[in-house]
This record gives C-alpha cells, sequence and structure tokens, in this order.
C-alpha cells in the first residue's frame, strides 16, 4: 500500500469543526483513501472512504484534492467521544483477489477540549 | 447484530505456556484478519483469510505464531511457546469479501496479552 503522511496531533474545541489533513503524494489511480478511528481502548472503526469525489456519512465529511495526492477528513462539530487516534489509509485491491489488510501509520491523535 | 468478537478480553500468563486466542467473525463475512498492536510498532496485520483460507501470513512474526480458520465462524491465532515480548493487544477483523476492496472492516474489542 501506498504511504500516507499525518500530523502527530490536533487539538480542537469541541463543538466546532475539525479538518484532519492527509497526504499521499504515490497515490495510484486505483488506491482508495480510507479513514479509520480508534477510540481509547477499542478497536478500530471505519468512519468513511473515497476514490475521486468527495463523500459524506453520518459520522463526517472526507474532500479529497482534484489531484488524489491529499485529502481532508472533516468532523463538523466535534464532541468529547470523537477524541480518538484517526488513521488515513490506502486501499488497492490484494493479490487474492479480494481486500487485502490494512496497514496502519501512526494516524494522528485528536485531542477535543471542552 | 453482533459484532466480531474475541475471546478472552485479557489474558496473563508466564513465558513459555501456550496461548490460544479466539475470533467469531460477523455472520456472512468472509474475510478475516488478525493484527496486533504495541507501542513500539503500532498497529500490524499479522495474518488474513478468504473463505477460510490463509492469504498472506507474512506478517507473522515467527514459527511461534500460528493461526487456523477450521470454518467461516471460528478462528484462533496460536503462540507456543510465548515469550514477553509478544505481549501486546490482538486484534480480529472482519468484512465482507470483495475484489473491490471497498468493504469496511469490523474489529473486535481486542485481546490484551502480557506475558510475564
Amino acid at each position: 500500500d501506498a504511504k500516507t503522511t499525518q500530523p502527530n496531533s490536533m487539538e480542537s474545541n469541541e463543538e466546532e469543526p475539525v479538518h484532519l489533513p492527509c497526504n499521499h503524494s504515490t497515490i495510484s489511480g486505483t488506491d482508495y483513501i480510507h479513514w479509520y478511528r480508534q477510540l481509547p481502548s477499542q478497536g478500530p472503526e471505519y468512519v468513511i472512504h473515497g476514490l475521486t469525489s468527495n463523500v459524506n456519512n453520518r459520522m463526517a465529511s472526507l474532500a479529497i484534492a482534484e489531484d488524489r495526492k491529499s485529502s481532508t477528513l472533516i468532523l463538523h462539530r466535534a464532541t468529547l467521544r470523537d477524541a480518538a487516534v484517526y488513521y488515513c489509509i490506502l486501499r488497492d485491491v490484494g493479490p487474492g483477489g479480494g481486500a487485502d489488510g490494512l496497514t496502519f501509520g501512526k494516524g494522528t491523535h485528536l485531542i477535543i477540549q471542552p | 447484530d453482533a459484532g466480531v468478537i474475541q475471546s478472552p478480553r485479557h489474558e496473563v500468563t508466564e513465558m513459555g505456556q501456550e496461548v490460544t486466542l479466539r475470533c467469531k467473525p460477523i455472520s456472512g463475512h468472509n474475510s478475516l484478519f488478525w493484527y496486533r498492536q504495541t507501542m513500539m510498532r503500532g498497529l500490524e496485520l499479522l495474518i488474513y483469510f478468504n473463505n477460510n483460507v490463509p492469504i498472506d501470513d507474512s506478517g507473522m512474526p515467527e514459527d511461534r505464531f500460528s493461526a487456523k480458520m477450521p470454518n467461516a465462524s471460528f478462528s484462533t491465532l496460536k503462540i507456543q511457546p510465548s515469550e514477553p515480548r509478544d505481549s501486546a493487544v490482538y486484534f480480529c477483523a472482519s468484512s465482507p469479501h470483495s475484489r473491490l476492496s471497498n468493504q469496511p472492516q469490523h474489529f473486535g474489542d481486542g485481546t490484551r496479552l502480557s506475558i510475564l
């Protein structure tokens, strides 16, 4: 999987929007951009994914740059429960003809201040 | 729907003992993954299965580690003999089998393993 780069940590205030950046300058044409998060003492949790167009779901929005070399995860109104480590991951079709494992980097530790 | 179920949640054992971690994937999911998380190395993929067949075990650290999936609803990760450096949180995840790799993985709550 291609490599991603994220800030080690970010801090935001409760009820404000949060923009989490991710750089993936070596992304290939068939790489999907996935975001997961890991709350304290829990397993990772899927957040959102996209290929070229911006995506929205109940948890967040994903904004993808036109050249696809970067993306931004947007939490529209952060709550204390959003404090977690956020991982940006690129995925392509695996050698077995199916989905393969995830390659996690260090992610961004998001701190939410009340 | 029940999520991915892992057992035990916590395991403390002495060096040299055999350790068996268990995982029940979400019903209908064809892909199963084992990960390990440590402070030093973060989250690492150990092995994954598609339709009960191991596809990639290149992440398994040593021959002391083995994983099986005898049927679609059960998998084990075994360490024999265990060593203190195996102490970590072990996660199991499952996802629907898909060539498009868009399917999200669903993780269990993990097994926190401590080898004394």
